[in-house]
Protein backbone atom coordinates (compact mmCIF):
# COMPACT_ATOMS: atom_id res chain seq x y z
CA UNK A 1 0.00 0.00 0.00
CA UNK A 2 1.04 3.58 -0.89
CA UNK A 3 1.51 5.38 1.51
CA UNK A 4 -0.63 8.11 0.16
CA UNK A 5 -2.99 7.23 -2.86
CA UNK A 6 -4.56 9.52 -5.23
CA UNK A 7 -6.66 8.06 -8.15
CA UNK A 8 -4.87 9.25 -10.95
CA UNK A 9 -8.21 9.98 -12.78
CA UNK A 10 -8.33 11.75 -15.64
CA UNK A 11 -11.64 13.38 -13.56
CA UNK A 12 -13.77 15.24 -15.92
CA UNK A 13 -16.20 18.33 -15.02
CA UNK A 14 -18.27 20.94 -16.86
CA UNK A 15 -17.31 24.13 -16.41
CA UNK A 16 -19.14 25.51 -13.54
CA UNK A 17 -18.90 22.00 -11.78
CA UNK A 18 -17.88 21.67 -8.38
CA UNK A 19 -14.81 18.93 -8.73
CA UNK A 20 -14.18 16.51 -5.84
CA UNK A 21 -10.66 15.22 -5.45
CA UNK A 22 -9.75 12.70 -2.80
CA UNK A 23 -6.64 11.21 -1.24
CA UNK A 24 -5.91 8.93 1.44
CA UNK A 25 -2.79 8.21 3.59
CA UNK A 26 -1.54 5.07 5.13
CA UNK A 27 0.63 7.08 8.51
CA UNK A 28 -2.45 8.30 10.93
CA UNK A 29 0.15 10.36 13.27
CA UNK A 30 0.15 12.68 9.79
CA UNK A 31 -0.28 15.70 11.32
CA UNK A 32 -0.19 18.14 8.20
CA UNK A 33 -1.57 18.05 4.30
CA UNK A 34 -1.17 20.02 1.18
CA UNK A 35 -2.46 20.05 -2.20
CA UNK A 36 -0.34 21.25 -5.32
CA UNK A 37 -1.37 22.16 -8.40
CA UNK A 38 0.89 21.06 -11.51
CA UNK A 39 0.12 22.39 -14.60
CA UNK A 40 1.29 20.10 -17.88
CA UNK A 41 5.22 20.99 -18.14
CA UNK A 42 5.49 23.20 -14.89
CA UNK A 43 6.46 22.20 -11.64
CA UNK A 44 3.83 22.28 -8.31
CA UNK A 45 2.74 25.18 -6.62
CA UNK A 46 1.07 25.09 -3.23
CA UNK A 47 -2.80 26.04 -3.52
CA UNK A 48 -3.99 25.07 -0.07
CA UNK A 49 -2.67 23.55 3.56
CA UNK A 50 -4.37 22.13 6.12
CA UNK A 51 -3.77 20.74 9.43
CA UNK A 52 -6.90 20.58 11.58
CA UNK A 53 -10.11 18.50 11.18
CA UNK A 54 -12.65 19.94 9.24
CA UNK A 55 -13.21 22.67 6.40
CA UNK A 56 -10.82 25.16 5.41
CA UNK A 57 -11.60 27.34 2.70
CA UNK A 58 -9.83 30.11 0.26
CA UNK A 59 -11.72 31.57 -2.62
CA UNK A 60 -13.09 28.86 -4.62
CA UNK A 61 -11.10 26.16 -3.08
CA UNK A 62 -12.34 24.04 0.17
CA UNK A 63 -9.90 21.27 1.95
CA UNK A 64 -11.61 18.73 4.29
CA UNK A 65 -9.68 16.54 6.52
CA UNK A 66 -10.83 14.00 8.51
CA UNK A 67 -7.59 11.80 10.65
CA UNK A 68 -9.89 9.49 12.12
CA UNK A 69 -10.78 7.98 7.96
CA UNK A 70 -7.11 9.27 7.07
CA UNK A 71 -9.14 11.18 4.48
CA UNK A 72 -8.40 14.42 2.71
CA UNK A 73 -10.18 16.10 -0.10
CA UNK A 74 -10.17 18.92 -2.10
CA UNK A 75 -13.38 20.74 -3.70
CA UNK A 76 -13.09 23.34 -6.17
CA UNK A 77 -16.63 24.89 -6.70
CA UNK A 78 -17.34 27.03 -10.17
CA UNK A 79 -14.43 25.01 -12.08
CA UNK A 80 -12.90 26.91 -15.15
CA UNK A 81 -11.00 25.20 -18.09
CA UNK A 82 -7.52 27.00 -16.19
CA UNK A 83 -8.41 24.53 -13.45
CA UNK A 84 -6.85 21.73 -15.43
CA UNK A 85 -4.24 20.58 -14.28
CA UNK A 86 -3.15 17.45 -12.31
CA UNK A 87 -3.72 18.15 -8.52
CA UNK A 88 -0.71 16.61 -5.72
CA UNK A 89 -1.68 15.44 -1.88
CA UNK A 90 1.38 15.59 0.43
CA UNK A 91 1.88 14.58 3.73
CA UNK A 92 4.43 16.23 5.79
CA UNK A 93 7.10 14.17 8.34
CA UNK A 94 8.88 15.92 10.36
CA UNK A 95 12.29 15.28 11.15
CA UNK A 96 13.44 17.84 12.98
CA UNK A 97 12.79 21.70 14.30
CA UNK A 98 12.67 23.61 11.23
CA UNK A 99 12.99 20.53 8.59
CA UNK A 100 10.70 18.14 7.00
CA UNK A 101 10.14 16.24 4.17
CA UNK A 102 6.91 15.81 1.84
CA UNK A 103 4.99 12.07 0.60
CA UNK A 104 3.65 12.56 -2.53
CA UNK A 105 0.68 10.58 -4.18
CA UNK A 106 0.62 10.23 -7.60
CA UNK A 107 -1.71 13.00 -8.35
CA UNK A 108 -5.47 13.17 -10.37
CA UNK A 109 -5.65 15.09 -13.51
CA UNK A 110 -8.30 17.20 -13.68
CA UNK A 111 -9.77 18.43 -16.81
CA UNK A 112 -12.48 20.69 -17.01
CA UNK A 113 -14.47 20.86 -20.03
CA UNK A 114 -16.01 24.72 -21.45
CA UNK B 1 13.51 37.11 -6.13
CA UNK B 2 14.06 34.39 -8.25
CA UNK B 3 12.85 32.00 -5.83
CA UNK B 4 13.93 28.50 -7.20
CA UNK B 5 16.44 28.19 -10.43
CA UNK B 6 17.64 25.33 -11.91
CA UNK B 7 19.81 24.32 -14.82
CA UNK B 8 19.97 22.95 -17.50
CA UNK B 9 16.29 22.91 -17.71
CA UNK B 10 16.63 20.29 -20.68
CA UNK B 11 19.39 17.44 -21.14
CA UNK B 12 20.31 14.53 -23.17
CA UNK B 13 22.81 12.00 -22.19
CA UNK B 14 24.31 8.74 -23.35
CA UNK B 15 24.37 5.80 -21.14
CA UNK B 16 27.20 6.40 -18.66
CA UNK B 17 27.85 9.89 -18.88
CA UNK B 18 27.96 11.93 -16.01
CA UNK B 19 26.22 15.26 -15.53
CA UNK B 20 25.56 17.36 -12.04
CA UNK B 21 22.19 19.23 -12.24
CA UNK B 22 22.46 22.56 -10.22
CA UNK B 23 19.88 24.41 -8.18
CA UNK B 24 19.81 27.48 -6.52
CA UNK B 25 17.79 28.98 -3.89
CA UNK B 26 17.18 32.82 -2.39
CA UNK B 27 15.18 32.25 0.06
CA UNK B 28 17.43 31.93 2.75
CA UNK B 29 15.56 28.12 3.46
CA UNK B 30 17.17 25.94 5.59
CA UNK B 31 16.52 22.57 3.87
CA UNK B 32 16.65 21.63 0.34
CA UNK B 33 15.40 18.38 -1.87
CA UNK B 34 15.95 16.58 -4.89
CA UNK B 35 12.98 14.86 -6.35
CA UNK B 36 12.11 12.96 -9.57
CA UNK B 37 8.90 12.52 -11.20
CA UNK B 38 8.18 10.15 -14.06
CA UNK B 39 4.33 9.37 -15.55
CA UNK B 40 2.07 7.77 -12.94
CA UNK B 41 4.63 7.95 -9.85
CA UNK B 42 4.00 11.61 -8.97
CA UNK B 43 7.37 13.06 -6.92
CA UNK B 44 9.58 10.67 -5.45
CA UNK B 45 12.21 12.11 -2.74
CA UNK B 46 15.98 11.31 -4.31
CA UNK B 47 17.89 13.20 -1.37
CA UNK B 48 17.36 15.86 0.89
CA UNK B 49 19.42 18.44 3.12
CA UNK B 50 17.91 19.82 6.36
CA UNK B 51 20.88 22.37 6.79
CA UNK B 52 24.05 23.58 4.84
CA UNK B 53 26.39 20.51 5.60
CA UNK B 54 23.59 18.04 5.69
CA UNK B 55 22.47 15.61 3.12
CA UNK B 56 20.13 12.56 3.43
CA UNK B 57 18.70 9.89 1.55
CA UNK B 58 15.27 9.92 0.33
CA UNK B 59 13.04 7.42 -1.45
CA UNK B 60 15.14 6.57 -4.06
CA UNK B 61 18.74 7.47 -3.95
CA UNK B 62 20.26 4.93 -6.19
CA UNK B 63 22.46 6.19 -8.68
CA UNK B 64 22.67 9.50 -7.23
CA UNK B 65 25.08 11.47 -5.08
CA UNK B 66 24.41 15.00 -3.63
CA UNK B 67 26.20 18.52 -2.41
CA UNK B 68 25.00 21.17 -0.50
CA UNK B 69 27.52 23.67 -1.35
CA UNK B 70 26.33 26.34 1.04
CA UNK B 71 22.90 27.04 2.70
CA UNK B 72 22.19 28.52 -1.20
CA UNK B 73 23.16 25.73 -3.84
CA UNK B 74 22.42 21.70 -3.87
CA UNK B 75 23.35 19.80 -6.78
CA UNK B 76 22.50 16.61 -7.87
CA UNK B 77 24.90 14.65 -9.57
CA UNK B 78 24.62 11.08 -11.62
CA UNK B 79 28.25 9.50 -11.87
CA UNK B 80 26.86 6.55 -14.70
CA UNK B 81 23.43 7.35 -16.10
CA UNK B 82 21.35 4.93 -16.98
CA UNK B 83 18.40 4.86 -18.95
CA UNK B 84 16.30 4.13 -16.10
CA UNK B 85 16.89 7.57 -14.88
CA UNK B 86 14.98 9.43 -17.58
CA UNK B 87 12.69 11.77 -15.79
CA UNK B 88 11.93 15.33 -14.81
CA UNK B 89 13.97 16.33 -11.74
CA UNK B 90 12.72 18.94 -9.53
CA UNK B 91 14.52 20.70 -6.84
CA UNK B 92 12.82 22.61 -3.81
CA UNK B 93 13.64 24.67 -0.82
CA UNK B 94 11.28 24.82 2.20
CA UNK B 95 10.86 26.89 5.37
CA UNK B 96 8.71 25.37 7.96
CA UNK B 97 5.15 25.34 6.28
CA UNK B 98 5.78 25.33 2.09
CA UNK B 99 8.02 23.75 -0.26
CA UNK B 100 8.85 26.12 -3.34
CA UNK B 101 10.01 24.09 -6.21
CA UNK B 102 12.49 25.20 -9.17
CA UNK B 103 11.14 24.74 -12.94
CA UNK B 104 12.60 21.59 -13.58
CA UNK B 105 15.22 19.68 -15.49
CA UNK B 106 14.17 17.15 -18.11
CA UNK B 107 16.40 14.72 -18.36
CA UNK B 108 16.85 12.01 -21.18
CA UNK B 109 19.28 9.04 -21.02
CA UNK B 110 19.78 7.33 -24.58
Amino acid sequence: QKEVEQNSGPLSVPEGAIASLNCTYSDRGSQSFFWYRQYSGKSPELIMSIYSNGDKEDGRFTAQLNKASQYVSLLIRDSQPSDSATYLCAVKRGYGRSSYKLIFGSGTRLLVRP
Amino acid sequence: NAGVTQTPKFQVLKTGQSMTLQCAQDMNHNSMYWYRQDPGMGLRLIYYSASEGTTDKGEVPNGYNVSRLNKREFSLRLESAAPSQTSVYFCASSDNNEQFFGPGTRLTVL
